[in-house]
């Protein structure tokens, strides 16, 4: 399987943009990005999902790397609430069971 | 409704107790999951059914028994746990967005065996 490897932790300050980096090597071409976060005490939470082209949503964006070997979550203006585990993660869609392969995740910690 | 919910929130137990683990969700997702998290690592997935039917189990020791009732109801039985079993169990359900399965994941039941 196909891993992902995140720094463990970053900090960034409140009301700025955060740039969570994931790299991904070994990806292969039917491998979907995913990226989930886990607030304190929750369970994950899905924020944002790729293949190739970068994707935008309410909560985040996703720049995908041509080559498709890295990616970048982007949160645009960081709040203390978004202070969590980020998880990037892949996720073959020929997996009829859907299995998600987990990074170790990145604790974002945000400053006021 | 985007919610799955899981009772109880947190369960200590022995070893030799029987206990249960239970799931729902009522947003007609056909996938429902559980995952065991140990402190500061990702979720590891245990079980998979698809439709109400067992589709992976990631070489779960038989002390824990997964059972899935109907569509909406996920359980997972608890028998002579280790202390190394403690963890946070969680449960999770699926569904297709924009093309693509997105999970929703309840927020889990914090285990502690003695």
């Amino acid at each position: 399987d196909a891993k992902t490897t995140q720094p463990n932790s970053m900090e960034s300050n409140e009301e700025e943009p955060v740039h969570l980096p994931c790299n991904h090597s070994t990806i292969s071409g039917t491998d979907y990005i995913h990226w989930y976060r886990q607030l304190p005490s929750q369970g994950p939470e899905y924020v944002i999902h790729g293949l190739t082209s970068n994707v935008n949503n309410r909560m985040a964006s996703l720049a995908i790397a041509e080559d498709r070997k890295s990616s970048t979550l982007i949160l645009h203006r960081a709040t203390l609430r978004d202070a969590a585990v980020y998880y990037c993660i892949l996720r073959d869609r020929l997996d009829s069971n859907y299995q998600l392969i987990w990074g170790a995740g990145t604790k974002l910690i945000i400053k006021p | 409704d985007t919610e799955v919910t899981q009772t109880p929130k947190h369960l200590v137990m022995g070893m030799t107790n029987k206990k249960s683990l239970k799931c729902e969700q009522h947003m007609g997702h056909r996938a429902m999951y559980w995952y065991k998290q140990k402190a500061k690592k990702p979720p590891e997935l245990m079980f998979v059914y698809s439709y109400e039917k067992l589709s992976i189990n990631e070489s779960v020791p038989s002390r824990f028994s997964p059972e899935c009732p109907n569509s909406s109801l996920l359980n997972l039985h608890l028998h002579a746990l280790q202390p190394e079993d403690s963890a946070l169990y969680l449960c999770a359900s699926s569904q297709e967005e924009e093309g693509e399965e997105t999970q929703y994941f309840g927020p889990g039941t914090r285990l502690l065996v003695l």
